[in-house]
């Protein structure tokens, strides 16, 4: 069966105390993995797509790798406006234009000034 | 702001009852996506239309159907409402099906 595990289920950082969260897949062919970060209450906001083993994408604070089972989400020197719940999803290897996503349950970030 | 919209934000109702939930895609995407959140279950995707066109399927419930109109937009409609179906109900688009997803700000459904 797909499936998309994320974990810690909740981290607490203080302010520019970097870490890692991860997000560990099990697939039968995978097309994208995809982080996003979502505010209570709000809609996912996309952040990165990885394609490939060995690919790194960087936003500001924010770094996301991935290997051939699991994606990491570095956050370097985190401020409290990081403080969020960051959802990690797979597209599997469907073809054509059927692309829906399966998410993991998200790591919920919460950074103390 | 993803430039997909959402109508209602917010919507309160009664079990049994019908509502309708409205999507518009960003301008030029052709897919259209539909996800429910539950605090349980976490994001779970329902159905998928590509250009006016059902793409694919997933956990979504008898009771429950979409449509994708013309000029693009969908519509996702909950029927026979049960305690349940209270979460958030997300639309996503994309240019066609195989790229980024860009979310709406949700539609909050309350089952009374």
């Amino acid at each position: 069966e797909d499936q998309v595990t994320q974990s810690p289920e909740a981290l607490r950082l203080q302010e520019g105390e970097s870490s890692s969260l991860n997000c560990s897949y099990t697939v039968s062919g995978l097309r994208g993995l995809f982080w996003y970060r979502q505010d209570p209450g709000k809609g996912p906001e996309f952040l990165f797509t990885l394609y490939s083993a060995g690919e790194e994408k960087e936003k500001e604070r924010l770094k996301a790798t991935l290997t051939k089972k699991e994606s990491f989400l570095h956050i370097t020197a985190p401020k409290p406006e990081d403080s969020a719940t960051y959802l990690c999803a797979v597209r599997l290897n469907y073809g054509g234009s059927q692309g829906n996503l399966i998410f993991g349950k998200g790591t919920k970030l919460s950074v103390k000034p | 702001d993803s430039g997909v919209t959402q109508t209602p934000k917010h919507l309160i109702t009664a079990t049994g009852q019908r509502v309708t939930l409205r999507c518009s895609p960003r301008s030029g995407d052709l897919s259209v996506y539909w996800y429910q959140q539950s605090l349980d279950q976490g994001l779970q995707f329902l159905i998928q239309y590509y250009n006016g066109e059902e793409r694919a399927k997933g956990n979504i419930l008898e009771r429950f159907s979409a449509q994708q109109f013309p000029d693009l937009h969908s519509e996702l409609n909950l029927s026979s409402l049960e305690l349940g179906d209270s979460a958030l109900y997300f639309c996503a688009s994309s240019v066609q099906g195989q790229e980024t997803q860009y979310f709406g700000p949700g539609t909050r459904l309350l089952v009374l």
